[in-house]
């Protein structure tokens, strides 16, 4: 049982480069999320998915897209990176269900630096 | 949003107690309080959650009030590695309301031999 893993864990992009970071989880888990945190600061909900072929919007949406194609799968997108892009990013999965926020499980992280 | 307000950092001492108030005052009927810790290079790890009143775990303990515009995190007898950053997030579960829990910047809790 691996939990939430990412991949890559580091990767250097040049400004207007693709990539894409792939998010795994393995508890069978409704909920996926994908959150960046720039350094000194709390961690901004980029996109959110509440199951197989569904995403929404977060607080910072821009410049990212995801896609949900398989429900242990959460990925997440660059088109053409920024260096405001700059960051580290978060993935994390939580069970669904009224009521309670289910526990939200965090993978360790992608560092990317985009120059 | 209901966003929420906490000090920016803490320090203590090895075996006291260590309280972190997390102002919330746009609370929402349906939503639950949930804390995170933090350690450098690593994503966030649950803590505790309450909705009212008194929580209690191994780790820690939540105090809510009745108004629950506040919560209490309490940590009892820390040491060096309780060093971390502290989340306090306010939401629900439903899905359509995920993208309103708000993590912020947390509060540094510096423990000191």
């Amino acid at each position: 049982n691996a939990g939430v893993t990412q991949t890559p864990k580091f990767r250097v992009l040049k400004t207007g480069q693709s990539m894409t970071l792939l998010c795994a989880q393995d508890m069978n888990h409704e909920y996926m999320y994908w959150y960046r945190q720039d350094p000194g600061m709390g961690l901004r909900l980029i996109h959110y998915s509440v199951g197989e072929g569904t995403t929404a919007k977060g607080e910072v949406p821009d410049g990212y897209n995801v896609s949900r194609l398989k429900k242990q799968n959460f990925l997440l997108g660059l088109e053409s990176a920024a260096p405001s892009q700059t960051s580290v990013y978060f993935c994390a999965s939580s069970y669904s269900g009224q009521g309670a926020p289910y526990e939200q499980y965090f993978g360790p992280g992608t560092r990317l630096t985009v120059t | 949003l209901a966003k929420t307000t906490q000090p920016i950092s803490m320090d203590s001492y090895e075996g006291q107690e260590v309280n972190i108030t997390c102002s919330h005052n746009n609370i929402a009927t349906n939503d639950y309080i949930t804390w995170y810790q933090q350690f450098p290079s690593q994503g966030p790890r649950f803590i505790i959650q309450g909705y009212k009143t008194k929580v209690t775990n191994e780790v820690a303990s939540l105090f809510i009030p009745a108004d629950r515009k506040s919560s209490t995190l309490s940590l009892p007898r820390v040491s060096l590695s309780d060093t971390a950053v502290y989340y306090c997030l306010v939401g629900d579960s439903r899905g359509s309301t995920l993208g309103r829990l708000y993590f912020g910047r947390g509060t540094q809790l510096t423990v000191w031999p």
